[in-house]
């Protein structure tokens, strides 16, 4: 069963705009970590944010914010003011302790297209 | 440069070969995932090593197989090859046996079953 899932196949957006990705997980362990990746055309998976599942402050990292609600197993992310160079496909992916060997278990991604 | 160091980045090769992917881990990491993209499939886990041992196996199809040498660098074998076995093929390293402290990805080996 998906584990991660991002229903969101594609979002389409002018320049400036902002942009919210949507993440919804699944799981029964108490402690787990949760992740986003970006994938630009040239296919390389970039590091965005790793958040544990006990700490449910939001965070801003420029035009980056990201909010993780435990209470709707979800972990949102937002591009304000979104740029060309934003777009890209982004994933959502998440260790469960259980597997102690921390396997990410991928969502299936969201394209972001940002036009000028 | 993310530290893990993929070759080759790309391949093309014919049904029914074997090919070898080599993966060398971000300097001090002992943790080694092997990931593979595929456009029907999304991104999948295959398989796992810490210091040289297979940790966790995922979807990896008997025809792959993968090894973690004592450098830990680590190789992915693919042999039997079919047109499905197209896609991007991601190694990761990370410092702890549970990875719970992320991951470092390499820039990936296209492969092109032809």
């Amino acid at each position: 069963a998906q584990k991660v899932t991002q229903a969101q196949t594609e979002i389409s957006v002018v320049e400036k705009e902002d942009v919210t990705l949507d993440c919804v997980y699944e799981t029964r362990d108490t402690t787990y970590y949760l992740f986003w990746y970006k994938q630009p055309p040239s296919g390389e998976l970039v590091f965005l944010i790793r958040r544990n599942s006990f700490d449910e402050q939001n965070e801003i990292s420029g035009r980056y914010s990201w909010n993780f609600q435990k209470s709707t197993s979800s972990f949102n992310f937002t591009i304000t003011a979104s740029q060309v160079v934003d777009s890209a496909v982004y994933f959502c992916a998440l260790i469960e302790t259980t597997d102690s060997w921390g396997k990410l278990q991928f969502g299936a991604g969201t394209q972001v297209v940002v036009t000028p | 440069d993310s530290g893990v160091t993929q070759t080759p980045k790309h391949l093309i090769t014919a049904t029914g070969q074997r090919v070898t992917l080599r993966c060398s881990p971000r300097s001090g990491d002992l943790s080694v995932y092997w990931y593979q993209q595929s456009l029907d499939q999304g991104l999948q886990f295959l398989i796992q090593y810490y210091n040289g041992e297979e940790r966790a196996k995922g979807n990896i199809l008997e025809r792959f197989s993968a090894q973690q040498f004592p450098d830990l660098h680590s190789e992915l074998n693919l042999s039997s090859l079919e047109l499905g076995d197209s896609a991007l093929y991601f190694c990761a390293s990370s410092a702890l046996g549970t990875g719970d402290y992320g991951y470092t990805f390499g820039s990936g080996t296209r492969l092109t079953v032809v």
